[in-house]
């Protein structure tokens, strides 16, 4: 299996324009997560999905940030406007349930100016 | 709000000598991981414990969940340049599907 692949890997954009972060889960995984990761605030917990449903989307920053899971192989988090304190790591992770342990992507990294 | 704390923030070490880093919470967890992340990458699950008093060993690391489940310990012994990087702890909460981070252990290892 080639684990959780996100894209892109880099992504620099101007403050105001749309930011999309794709995922690839594990087949087989039910549980997918989207994280954030700063130095000032580790990782952040933004959206948790099971079975393809939004099941906690209460680290979801403001209305900004949006999450999609149309089919079991697939998850995009978008930013709509991006500003600069969006700038940070955005990884992916998932997992067989929610209880066993994370298989995290690469993550993207977002540079916002 | 259920917060996980490790200590220390920063270990630099030199190569052979053991090092032990916490991770405490007031909060009972159902389960707690321990995971290694490098520069560039995205974490990686070294261990789950799950019972309190739990002890697992992954080669020379030494993992240890409190009896109360509310606490853990990673033990390195006779530390390498490649155990070098980021060791993050997370808490599974007591409602089964809520994972907490803490802010990590960067360790440095030099040669």
């Amino acid at each position: 299996d080639a684990g959780v692949i996100q894209s892109p890997r880099h992504e620099v954009t101007e403050m105001g324009q749309e930011v999309t972060l794709r995922c690839k889960p594990i087949s087989g995984h039910n549980s997918l997560f989207w994280y954030r990761q700063t130095m000032m605030r580790g990782l952040e917990l933004l959206i948790y999905f099971n079975n393809n449903v939004p099941i906690d989307d209460s680290g979801m920053p403001e209305d900004r940030f949006s999450a999609k899971m149309p089919n079991a192989s697939f998850s995009t988090l978008k930013i709509q406007p991006s500003e600069p304190r969006d700038s940070a790591v955005y990884f992916c992770a998932s997992s067989l349930s929610a209880g066993d342990g994370y298989t995290f992507g690469s993550g993207t990294r977002l540079t916002v100016v | 709000t259920q917060l996980l704390e490790q200590s220390p923030q920063f270990l630099s070490i030199q190569e052979g000598e053991n090092l032990t880093v916490y991770c405490n919470s007031s909060s009972v967890f159902s389960s707690l991981q321990w995971y290694r992340q490098e520069p560039g990458e995205g974490p990686v699950l070294l261990v789950t414990v799950v019972t309190g008093g739990e002890v697992k060993k992954l080669k020379r690391l030494t993992f240890q969940f409190g009896d109360a489940r509310k606490d853990s310990s990673l033990h390195i012994t006779a530390a390498q340049t490649g155990d070098t990087g980021l060791y993050l702890c997370a808490g599974l909460n007591t409602g089964g599907f809520k994972t907490i981070f803490g802010a990590g252990t960067r360790l440095f290892v030099k040669a």
